[in-house]
């Protein structure tokens, strides 16, 4: 059972490069997240499916766009990677959108030059 | 927007000793987590509590809740060196996301 798998595991882009983190989840989840983690800040929320065929906008949403292709796979795409979108990236998923648990990846760790 | 805030920021203890952590948050909410994320490693969920719920336990993890201070606080009793980690609170609103604090990290020495 892998739970939440993410890929690339790492990457390093130049920049202006465009790269889709990929996420794909094996407990039947509705729900799944996109968020990131810098040093100091926690973790913030980039964008969020409550349910398939539904996404919204987390708070810090610039710079990234999302798809949720089926139930099982959420995608993150930077059209046009900056700096400042260096960081690591984890995606979550949970049973459904309220009071539950969120289930995480393991990470990608993205640079950019 | 960072809702909860955890203290200390940063706790080293020996094995054996007992471990507190505590998270203030500013609004009301429906349920506080508690998170632990290992170097390099994804988070982990730890434990759920409602805002309805005062105190819940989990093997050696004691979390409880007051909502009237809006704080929480997590306790590891008999630490052990694989407890070494960075524990997160998550408050989750009424109508929002769940929001993420910046973190305690807890080193446990032999």
């Amino acid at each position: 059972n892998a739970g939440v798998t993410q890929t690339p595991k790492f990457q390093v882009l130049k920049t202006g490069q465009s790269m889709t983190l990929q996420c794909a989840q094996d407990m039947n989840h509705n729900s799944m997240y996109w968020y990131r983690q810098d040093p100091g800040m926690g973790l913030r929320l980039i964008y969020y499916s409550a349910s398939e065929g539904t996404t919204d906008k987390g708070e810090v949403p610039n710079g990234y766009n999302v798809s949720r292709l089926n139930k099982r796979e959420f995608s993150l795409r930077l059209e046009s990677a900056a700096p400042s979108q260096t960081s690591v990236y984890f995606c979550a998923s949970s049973y459904i959108f309220r009071n539950q648990p969120q289930h995480f990846g393991d990470g990608t760790r993205l640079s950019i030059l | 927007s960072q809702q909860g805030e955890e203290d200390p920021q940063a706790l080293s203890i020996q094995e054996g000793e007992n471990a507190t952590m505590n998270c203030s948050y500013k609004t009301s909410i429906n349920n506080l987590q508690w998170y632990r994320q290992n170097s390099g490693r994804g988070l982990v969920h730890l434990i759920l509590i409602r805002s309805n719920e005062r105190e819940k336990h989990s093997g050696r993890l004691r979390v409880t809740l007051d909502t009237s201070k809006k704080s929480s606080s997590l306790l590891i009793t008999a630490s052990r060196a694989a407890d070494t980690a960075s524990y997160f609170c998550a408050t989750e609103e009424a109508g929002t996301a769940l929001i993420f604090g910046k973190g305690t990290t807890l080193s446990v020495s032999s």
